[in-house]
């Protein structure tokens, strides 16, 4: 079954304690990218990835890192969670840019305390 | 960068009745303006796509319209459904990786 696969589902840390969310996706997509939702903000694209070693910020990268070492797997990667980044993140992948359907993962629940 | 605006927050219509969603976005050179849905605690899933050099899109229930002399683009709903009940999301994007989201809409379709 072609999906996106985000893990864990949900996640409950301290502030400081580095953290990975992992991504990843089986349709061979060239783009991926990761989104967080907050109410009343929509979501907001954190960074993307054009392909393989290609990354880029979207619109609140800050305190967060991505790497694409291979085209199916894109993890986040919070060296230093703060409470402010107590969210839903999403991944999601195309196989062209984002002028293709994204097919977005389950979403990750993230609490930070 | 990108900033988009949508409105309403909050739509509540009856069944049957039609429901309009409006965006507004800030770059003139934005190409691309997808529309996702996102039923509760589900994922968003796109329903509907245009890029800018088409006015209007249909399917079957749904369209969108798209104004690029005022920078804004709304979403159509018609004989609305139960079903169709979900947050909205407008999108917008100038470049082949960056989307901007606008803040979604809750529509609520009583029976």
């Amino acid at each position: 079954e072609a999906q996106v696969t985000q893990n864990p589902r949900y996640l409950i840390t301290v502030t400081g304690k580095k953290l990975t969310v992992t991504c990843s996706q089986n349709m061979n997509h060239e783009y991926m990218s990761w989104y967080r939702q907050d109410p009343g903000l929509g979501l907001r694209q954190i960074y993307y990835s054009m392909n393989v070693e290609v990354t880029d910020k979207g619109d609140v990268p800050e305190g967060y890192k991505v790497s694409r070492k291979e085209k199916r797997n894109f993890p986040l990667i919070l060296e230093s969670p703060s409470p402010n980044q107590t969210s839903l993140y999403f991944c999601a992948s195309s196989p062209q840019g984002i002028y293709s359907p994204l097919h977005f993962g389950n979403g990750t629940r993230l609490t930070v305390t | 960068g990108e900033n988009v605006e949508q409105h309403p927050s909050t739509l509540s219509v009856q069944e049957g009745d039609s429901a309009v969603i409006k965006c507004t976005y800030s770059d003139s050179a934005s190409n691309y303006f997808p529309w996702y849905k996102q039923e509760l605690g589900k994922r968003p899933q796109l329903i509907i796509d245009i890029r800018s050099n088409v006015g209007e899109k249909k399917d079957q229930r749904i369209a969108v319209t798209l104004n690029k002399t005022a920078k804004h683009f709304s979403l159509h709903i018609t004989e609305t459904q139960p079903e169709d009940s979900a947050v909205y999301f407008c999108a917008a994007t100038t470049s082949y990786g960056k989307l901007t989201f606008g803040q979604g809409t809750i529509l609520t379709v009583h029976p």
